[in-house]
């Protein structure tokens, strides 16, 4: 298994705090990605990073913001939570994000978020 | 935008085949992936097949790809309890984005 792991496991908050999930690698892998999946929607990509410091946004970006400031963690932030935003969160990591390659994903176990 | 559909549920008896199909937008697509989500858990890769091929086999695992008809589908032969999960079909994009299905939940019947 990859080694990515994701923290917390769990957590419950009430509307209107701030929340960061976060999300560590030890694969060296340049990408990394954060995902949402709510039943009947898949996953979908709230953001992603290329590199330190290099991020940009995926289909549901808007209430979340990430950081990366080593390659080995990304952060993603609930500036203020919603119940909107209760989900189940997912990290993923991949050596490469083009160029002709399998771009295969390596998922973290997940987050599970309640917005009361 | 690029989509990708699935059916939501199947259902098989234990031993019988199991046949999930998904289908996509992007013609361009240049890999198609099969990933399983076990209860509580992440998505782990089950195999990938590449645009220019038809078909690729491992062990119990078939994966068919119709690129006329944008179809991509997973056999999976002689089906175990253990085999109950959600697959979820995705495929990379002539944008190098990787688009995931919905995920189609397959309970396997003893």
């Amino acid at each position: 298994d990859a080694g990515i792991t994701q923290s917390p496991r769990h957590k419950v908050t009430e509307t209107g705090t701030p929340v960061t999930l976060r999300c560590h690698q030890t694969e060296n892998h340049r990408y990394m990605y954060w995902y949402r999946q709510d039943p009947g929607h898949g996953l979908r990509l709230i953001h992603y990073s290329y590199g330190v410091k290099d991020t940009d946004k995926g289909e549901v970006s808007d209430g979340y913001s990430v950081s990366r400031s080593k390659t080995e963690d990304f952060l993603l932030t609930l500036e203020s939570a919603t119940s909107s935003q209760t989900s189940v969160y997912f990290c993923a990591i991949s050596e490469s994000g083009a160029g002709g390659n399998t771009d295969t994903q390596y998922f973290g176990p997940g987050t599970r978020l309640t917005v009361l | 935008g690029e989509d990708v559909e699935q059916s939501l549920f199947l259902s098989v008896r234990e031993g019988d085949s199991s046949v999930i199909n998904c289908t996509y937008t992007d013609s361009s697509s240049t890999y198609l992936y099969w990933y399983k989500q076990e209860p509580g858990a992440g998505l782990q890769l089950l195999t990938y097949i590449f645009s220019n091929m038809d078909m690729k086999q491992d062990q119990r695992l078939t994966v068919l790809l119709n690129k006329k008809d944008k179809h991509l589908s997973l056999r999976i032969a002689d089906t175990q309890t253990g085999d109950s999960a959600i697959y979820f079909c995705a495929v990379k994009t002539s944008y190098d984005k990787v688009i995931f299905g919905p995920g189609t939940s397959l309970s396997v019947i003893p």
